[in-house]
């Protein structure tokens, strides 16, 4: 079974517009933690924002927001007046267990802002 | 701030050759990752280091293997290079203890022919 499910291969926001991108998970572990990674066409993956199993809160970074439903077992990113620069792939990743465990991705959203 | 630092950024090989990425780490990591980036596919996990001991394998053929020096600096060594092996290689590294981030590095563009 998949562990991390992102069910919007693409992805389309109007410059300055919201837009939440999708990720559901599936585990067994109580101690996980969550990451999204945006990955410009360049090729690096850039580190956005963590949600640990624990954390009461809701994760924010700036213009970036996780909004993350622990029964539902999904970890929406929400990214805020959507900006050019931030076309590119987005996935989301999992790690289960403690910190030492590798990242587990989910299949990516390409996310397109148009002007 | 130091980054991962991984070279070459670009290799082209040929089918059957060999191919070692390297991967240096940011300063006082303790875990170094390896991960395969297919076209239009998603990372995937490799092998893990801790402390110069490996701690996790993935999905690693028997082709490849991978060590981490006493200078922490990682080494992806690759044999018998197939077409299928073009891919996007990453390393990233983690301090375990007090700390939940993975730093990635830029990556090595390994294409063979």
């Amino acid at each position: 079974a998949q562990k991390i499910t992102q069910t919007q291969p693409g992805m389309f926001v109007q410059e300055k517009e919201a837009v939440t991108l999708d990720c559901t998970y599936d585990t067994s572990d109580p101690s996980y933690g969550l990451f999204w990674y945006k990955q410009p066409s360049s090729g690096e993956m850039i580190f956005l924002i963590y949600q640990g199993s624990y954390d009461q809160q809701n994760a924010t970074e700036g213009r970036y927001s996780l909004n993350f439903q622990k029964a539902r077992k999904s970890a929406n990113l929400v990214i805020s007046a959507s900006q050019l620069g931030d076309s590119a792939m987005y996935f989301c990743a999992m790690r289960e267990g403690g910190s030492q465990g590798n990242l587990i991705f989910g299949k990516g959203t390409k996310l397109s802002v148009k002007p | 701030a130091a980054g991962v630092i991984q070279s070459p950024r670009h290799l082209i090989k040929e089918k059957r050759e060999t191919a070692t990425l390297k991967c240096y780490p940011i300063p006082r990591h303790d875990t170094v990752y390896w991960y395969q980036q297919g076209p239009g596919q998603d990372p995937q996990f490799l092998i893990s280091f801790y402390e110069k001991m490996q701690s996790d394998k993935g999905s690693i053929p028997d082709r490849f293997s991978a060590q981490q020096f006493s200078d922490y600096h990682s080494e992806l060594n690759m044999s018998s290079l197939e077409l299928g092996d073009s891919a996007l290689y990453f390393c990233a590294s983690s301090l375990t203890v007090g700390a939940y981030g993975y730093t990635f590095g830029s990556g090595t563009r390994l294409t063979v022919v």
